[in-house]
C-alpha cells in the first residue's frame, strides 16, 4: 500500500531558531502533497498545498513567510518553520494524494521552548 | 462549498456495546466521504471510505457507515465496542475532483468504559 514517511517525528528547538520537517511519498509519486497543522485536542487544520515544480499555495490566514514550503521532488515536500516560537508548537502532519484518496504521514510533534 | 459537522463532541460506551458516531456533510455534488481514527500521539489511520459505490460501507475493525444521500449523513457504527477503540474519530469530505483537498470535522473522541 502507499505508504508517507515524516521525519522527525518529534523535534524540541529554542525560540527563534528554524526547524525543517520532511514528508516523502515512499512509494509512489506525488505532485501535490498536503500541511496540516493539530493543535491539542483539535482537528487538523490544513495550512498549505505543496506543488512540485511550482510556489506552495497557503490556505487564509497561514504566513507564508513563516511557514516555508518547498517541494524538491515528486516524491519529498519540507516545511521549515522559521523563527520558532513558543505559539508554533504542534502535531505537523502531512499527506499526499494517490487516485481520489490521501495518504498521511505518521506525524511530527514540534515543541518550541 | 463543502462543510462537514461532526454532531458530537465526545460519546461514551460501555465496552461491548455499540457505537455511533455522527457526521454530516454538506456538498453541492457527489462528494467522497471517510472516517479515520487517530489514537493518542499517532497518526491517522483509515476506517472506512464511500466513493459513490455501495452506499453501505464496511470497513476495519468491525466498522461500518452508512451513506444517506436524503439525510446528507454518513454516521459511524460498530456493533460491540472494544477498549482498543478508545480514540478520537474524524469524518472527512473531499474537495471538488482534481484539487484532493480533504474538509475534516471537528473530531469525536469515544471513550470505552469497562
Amino acid at each position: 500500500g502507499a505508504v508517507v514517511s515524516q521525519h522527525p517525528s518529534r523535534v524540541i528547538c529554542k525560540s527563534g531558531t528554524s526547524v525543517k520537517i520532511e514528508c516523502r511519498s515512499l512509494d509512489f509519486q506525488a505532485t501535490t502533497m498536503f500541511w496540516y497543522r493539530q493543535f491539542p485536542k483539535k482537528s487538523l487544520m490544513l495550512m498549505a498545498t505543496s506543488n512540485e515544480g511550482s510556489k506552495a499555495t497557503y490556505e487564509q490566514g497561514v504566513e507564508k513567510d513563516k511557514f516555508l514550503i518547498n517541494h524538491a521532488s515528486l516524491t519529498l515536500s519540507t516545511l521549515t518553520v522559521t523563527s520558532a516560537h513558543p505559539e508554533d508548537s504542534s502535531f505537523y502532519i502531512c499527506s499526499a494524494p494517490l487516485g481520489y484518496e490521501q495518504y498521511f504521514g505518521p506525524g511530527t510533534r514540534l515543541t518550541v521552548t | 462549498a463543502q462543510s462537514v459537522t461532526q454532531l458530537d463532541s465526545h460519546v461514551s460506551v460501555s465496552e461491548g456495546t455499540p457505537v455511533l458516531l455522527r457526521c454530516n456533510y454538506s456538498s453541492s455534488y457527489s462528494p467522497s466521504l471517510f472516517w479515520y481514527v487517530q489514537h493518542p500521539n499517532k497518526g491517522l489511520q483509515l476506517l472506512l471510505k464511500y466513493t459513490s459505490a455501495a452506499t453501505l460501507v464496511k470497513g476495519i475493525n468491525g466498522f461500518e457507515a452508512e451513506f444517506k444521500k436524503s439525510e446528507t449523513s454518513f454516521h459511524l457504527t460498530k456493533p460491540s465496542a472494544h477498549m482498543s477503540d478508545a480514540a478520537e474519530y474524524f469524518c472527512v469530505v473531499s474537495a471538488p475532483s482534481g484539487t484532493y483537498k480533504y474538509i475534516f470535522g471537528t473530531g469525536t473522541r469515544l471513550k470505552v468504559l469497562a
